[in-house]
């Protein structure tokens, strides 16, 4: 099993542009969610989903969207990348999405520079 | 605001010794992870502790969680070199219970 994949691994945006970041997880995890990783700041939830066509905001939703209409992705888009979005995002699920005790599972990121 | 907070933010020891790692949060948990990140690399599940548990064992790994002080320790023993590594407390608040939320992490070095 691939488990949780994210693309791009690296990205550059030009403030202003649009993207969105790909994951894709091949364990048929109903729980899926994006975090952002900054230097001294820990991980920091943005948005999560329990199920296909379900999904809620973290701690720091703005500036990013999410939609889930498949079990299997989860993209985030950034619609008007800010220099403040450059960090490193990622992506992790665990199976059940009424299970608070099954561990996450992660990707291995994407890094984005926003200029 | 971080449910989890880790203790020390840094900590360097020798190959072979003990490490510990320090982590509190503010809320009442359903339960406590520990999770390991290697440079450059995504976050790999450690153990998980649940509130009613007060003491954990996985291979070198001892977790134990004190609900009345709200506070967690992780003790890596005979350590290794491959023990390198960023180390992360998780947090399941009983309320918000599908926000895990992640402390700043603890960079442990092992040096041979």
């Amino acid at each position: 099993n691939a488990g949780v994949t994210q693309t791009p691994k690296f990205q550059v945006l030009k403030t202003g542009q649009s993207m969105t970041l790909q994951c894709a997880q091949d364990m048929n995890h109903e729980y899926m969610s994006w975090y952002r990783q900054d230097p001294g700041m820990g991980l920091r939830l943005i948005h999560y989903s329990v199920g296909a066509g379900i999904t809620d905001q973290g701690e720091v939703p703005n500036g990013y969207n999410v939609s889930r209409s498949t079990t299997e992705d989860f993209p985030l888009r950034l619609l008007s990348a800010a220099p403040s979005q450059t960090s490193v995002y990622f992506c992790a699920s665990r199976e059940t999405g009424g299970s608070i005790n099954s561990p996450l599972h992660f990707g291995n990121g994407t890094r984005l520079t926003v200029t | 605001s971080q449910q989890g907070e880790e203790d020390p933010q840094a900590l360097s020891i020798q190959e072979g010794e003990n490490a510990t790692m320090n982590c509190s949060y503010k809320t009442s948990i359903n339960n406590l992870q520990w999770y390991r990140q290697n440079s450059g690399r995504g976050l790999v599940h450690l153990i998980l502790i649940r509130s009613n548990e007060r003491e954990k064992h996985s291979g070198r790994l001892r977790v134990t969680l004190d609900t009345s002080k709200k506070s967690s320790s992780l003790l890596i023993t005979a350590s290794r070199a491959a023990d390198t590594a960023s180390y992360f407390c998780a947090a399941t608040g009983v309320q918000g219970a599908q926000k895990l939320v992640f402390g700043q992490g603890t960079r442990l070095t092992i040096n041979p």
